[in-house]
């Protein structure tokens, strides 16, 4: 399927275990986010990618880890998950070169940590 | 670093116009957004402007920048209840291909 895909859309999960949440454009956009989405919050940034093996961390990135080996892959761990890291997680990626650097984003996965 | 804020709730009756505001603090935003978030999806492109610009309009929907004030806009006319979602200010950061997002504003239509 053409776009940005998410998967899992749904994960319970419990405390300490580790999980992994999958994000694949299919756009070979390089650039690539992960952003977690709380009430009153809004969108966080947890970890963000300019390219293949490029990361960087974001506003939220404790608790977590990115890797980049192929650009259209983008997935983001959590080690050992905790209570607070329930959320909506969101994958987006853009285009450097588009003129109006628009995000394109995923459907989410909603996370559930007991 | 970075800030953008907006109202969290805006309520408005079909048909009225919707206005939501938000504010940020990065003068060097090359771009301003606004996204629409429906229940259970991501996020999508509304509309968005460029810095050097004061309005754009696009069919309902007007956008406002007021640079000096750091203050943008987002203006529906005629609001039909399908308008009912949240919707995202968001800013460019400094050529790095961040945006950072507001909170998010929640636009109840009533019919």
């Amino acid at each position: 399927d053409a776009g940005i895909t998410q998967s899992p859309r749904y994960k319970i999960t419990e405390t300490g275990r580790q999980v992994t949440l999958m994000c694949h454009q299919t756009w070979s956009h390089s650039y690539m986010f992960w952003y977690r989405q709380d009430l009153g919050h809004g969108l966080r940034l947890i970890y963000y990618s300019a390219a293949a093996d490029i990361t960087d961390k974001g506003e939220v990135p404790d608790g977590y880890v990115v890797s980049r080996s192929k650009t259209e892959n983008f997935p983001l761990t959590l080690e050992s998950a905790t209570r607070s890291q329930t959320s909506v997680y969101f994958c987006a990626s853009s285009d450097p070169g588009s003129w109006d650097g628009e995000q394109f984003f995923g459907p989410g996965t909603r996370l559930t940590v007991l | 670093g970075e800030d953008v804020e907006q109202s969290l709730f805006l309520s408005v009756r079909e048909g009225d116009s919707s206005v939501i505001n938000c504010t940020y603090t990065d003068s060097s935003s090359t771009y301003l957004y606004w996204y629409k978030q429906e229940p259970g999806a991501g996020l999508q492109l509304l509309t968005y402007i460029f810095s050097n610009m004061d309005m754009k309009q696009d069919q309902r929907l007007t956008v406002l920048l007021n640079k000096k004030d750091k203050h943008l806009s987002l203006r529906i006319a005629d609001t039909q209840t399908g308008d009912s979602a949240i919707y995202f200010c968001a800013a460019s950061s400094s050529n790095t291909g961040k945006l950072i997002f507001g909170q998010g504003t929640t636009l109840q239509v009533k019919p």
